[in-house]
């Protein structure tokens, strides 16, 4: 089945500890998305690609970056992982027309 | 500040009740969707609706848009255990599906 896949799906770090996060996809969508999810609040959109364009939001961290070597791939990088980064990091796919997102099941980042 | 509020923030109905759940935002959109997300789990499109429709169904789903009001609901009809999960409104303002602003979501919570 086409599915946005990430790993891994609990990832545990430690304060200052680079950490990178995995999203693939078979769906062969051409716009990929981070999005990062604290407990009980909305999806907040990090930055996205649409083919390998990198539109990163403006009041994303710099301590947040993204690859995205092909298609299928896409991971985002933190390179000094604080305590307030520890959330659900969320993958999504979308063809770039009003057909929704696709996402992946998350990856759990917790931080010590 | 987040475009898509939604109302109630819990909501708990009986299996077979139907649920409404309510959603405003502030700015002209091109569409708006709502997704559903299981307890730590990635989120699944359900349905848009773009800002020239006013209503839109789809199986026990039920869409209003209301661009005056800016406002939008969705209803589930004949409500089972396995729709208890928590809904998001999602706001796209450019209609190139981009960039989806998220509410903070509503957890529904359906008895059997």
């Amino acid at each position: 089945d086409a599915m946005v896949i990430q790993n891994p799906r609990y990832q545990v770090t430690q304060f200052g500890k680079p950490v990178t996060l995995s999203c693939s996809q078979t769906l062969n969508h051409n716009v990929m998305y981070w999005y990062q999810q604290k407990s009980s609040q909305a999806p907040k959109l990090l930055f996205h690609y649409y083919d390998k364009d990198f539109n990163n939001e403006a009041d994303t961290p710099d301590n947040f970056q993204s690859r995205r070597p092909n298609t299928s791939f896409c991971f985002l990088d933190i390179r000094s992982p604080g305590l307030g980064d520890a959330a659900m990091y969320l993958c999504a796919t979308s063809t770039g027309d009003l057909r929704g997102k696709f996402f992946g099941p998350g990856t759990r980042l917790t931080v010590l | 500040s987040q475009q898509g509020e939604e109302d109630p923030q819990a909501l708990s109905i009986q299996e077979g009740e139907n649920a409404t759940m309510n959603c405003s935002y502030k700015t002209s959109i091109n569409n708006l969707q709502w997704y559903r997300q299981n307890s730590g789990r990635g989120l699944v499109h359900l349905i848009l609706i773009r800002s020239n429709e006013r209503e839109k169904h789809s199986g026990r789903l039920r869409v209003t848009l209301d661009t005056s009001k800016k406002s939008s609901s969705l209803l589930i009809t004949a409500s089972r255990a396995a729709d208890t999960a928590s809904y998001f409104c999602a706001t796209d303002v450019t209609g190139a599906n981009s960039k989806l602003t998220f509410g903070k979501g509503i957890t529904l919570s359906v008895r059997p």
